[in-house]
């Protein structure tokens, strides 16, 4: 069964305080995996995607890779604007466009 | 303007009501998706649509309906409304060369 496991649930950060979110994942047949950000009360905000091992995508602070069972989002000199939820959702084989989204990692940077 | 837009945003409702939630977008997509998203489980796929012809069930789709009335109308129905619907609901959008899907605002519904 495809699964995507998120760590940690909660990171609190200082401002400039880099560090990495985890996204483990089992699927047969990747097809993609997808970062999204959401914040309170609105729908998640597409960021990236990656399509094989190795694969890197950057924009502003955000830096995510892949490996065969893992991504990494890295936050680079966090703002307290990058305070939100990111969420990670891989795409499997198969017909369907089905994604199955991780639980999600909630960031809080503080000033 | 927004690309996804949902109707209506929040909506409190009794046991047993029917209720409709509809998706509207202008992105030119023809693939539509109708998730939920209940805390400490993530976002779980209900329906989803690849053109106006295909309707296609999701992993929660008992106690759900759908209708793709054009290729860029998607509504959500509950028959019969029960307390564990309470959640907030999510539209969403791809197209069918690209695989990222984008999302609507929400719709948060409350069941009492």
């Amino acid at each position: 069964e495809d699964q995507v496991t998120q760590s940690p649930e909660a990171l609190r950060l200082q401002e400039g305080e880099s560090s990495s979110l985890n996204c483990s994942y089992t699927v047969s047949g990747l097809r993609g995996l997808f970062w999204y950000r959401q914040d309170p009360g609105k729908g998640p905000e597409f960021l990236f995607t990656l399509y094989s091992a190795g694969e890197e995508k950057e924009k502003e602070r955000l830096k995510a890779t892949l490996t065969k069972k893992e991504s990494f989002l890295h936050i680079t000199a966090p703002k307290p604007e990058d305070s939100a939820t990111y969420l990670c959702a891989v795409l499997g084989g198969g017909a369907t466009n089905k994604l199955i989204f991780g639980t999600g990692t909630l960031l809080a940077v503080q000033p | 303007d927004a690309d996804v837009t949902q109707t209506p945003r929040n909506r409190i409702t009794k046991t047993g009501k029917r209720i409709m939630l509809e998706c509207s977008q202008t992105k030119g997509h023809d693939r539509m998706y109708w998730y939920r998203q209940d805390p400490g489980l993530g976002l779980r796929l209900i329906y989803y649509s690849f053109d106006v012809k295909d309707i296609n069930k999701g992993e929660i789709s008992d106690g759900y309906s759908v209708s793709r009335q054009a290729q860029a109308k998607f509504s959500l129905s509950l028959e019969s409304a029960i307390p564990n619907q309470t959640a907030l609901y999510f539209c969403a959008t791809s197209d069918h060369d690209r695989d990222e899907q984008y999302f609507g605002p929400g719709t948060r519904l409350t069941v009492t």
